[in-house]
């Protein structure tokens, strides 16, 4: 079956661009998490999308991030005047469980390059 | 905060050999652990996960081990080949959210 899906797989801008990151989760699940991977580093956690609740906006690192969840499927990761720090390769993850421990399904990512 | 740690970034592992990954914890409030596994360029995978219920969970070729009483984590995976080569990462699960360590880069010597 189809997998967590992302795109672009690569994304290069300049400096002080607005990017837009999307995420197709697996069909049902009603969880969808965004991380960010920086190079040689673990996972960091930036936002959670449960069913119809408010989001858990916690992980964001400043107010030029923002995501939102249409539909209860489909996430955008929107990312304002980029800056150099934000090069990343940026993860979503869903997961069929409705607010406990579960695992979560990883897309393949998408790597931003801000020069 | 509280987080999750790895004890070595490498290991490099002769083909056929055992290797063993391993990982310490500092939240006691977790519930349950998950390893995962990613290859260069993708997403990470789901190997294992274990609840803080059980010391040991077994898969194909791997096992999981749970010491709650020193916080520690570890992955064994038994015969190791090359396509075990992989960054691994642990995670704890607190409610919702998933809290990563560092991973280990294992490389597998033919």
């Amino acid at each position: 079956g189809a997998g967590v899906s992302q795109s672009p797989s690569n994304k290069v801008t300049e400096k002080g661009k607005d990017v837009e990151l999307r995420c197709d989760p697996i069909s049902g699940h009603t969880a969808l998490y965004w991380y960010r991977q920086s190079l040689g580093q673990g996972l960091e956690f930036l936002i959670y999308f449960q069913g119809n609740s408010a989001p858990d906006k916690s992980g964001l690192p400043s107010d030029r991030f923002s995501a939102e969840r249409t539909g209860g499927s489909v996430s955008t990761l929107t990312i304002q005047r980029t800056q150099q720090e934000d090069s990343a390769v940026y993860l979503c993850a869903s997961s069929p469980s409705a607010g406990g421990p579960g695992e979560q399904f990883f897309g393949p990512g998408t790597r931003l390059t801000v020069l | 905060g509280e987080s999750v740690g790895l004890h070595l970034p490498t290991l490099s592992v002769q083909e056929g050999d055992n290797s063993i990954i391993n990982c310490a914890y500092s939240n006691s409030a977790s519930d349950y652990f998950i390893w995962y596994k990613q290859e260069s360029g993708k997403g990470p995978q789901f190997i294992i996960d274990i609840r803080s219920n059980m010391d040991k969970r077994q898969g194909q070729r791997v096992t999981v081990l749970l010491n709650k009483t020193v916080k520690h984590l570890s992955l064994q995976i038994a015969a190791t080949q090359p396509g075990d080569s992989a960054v691994y990462f642990c995670a704890e699960n607190i409610g919702y959210k998933l809290s990563f360590g560092a991973g280990t880069t294992v490389t597998v010597r033919a």
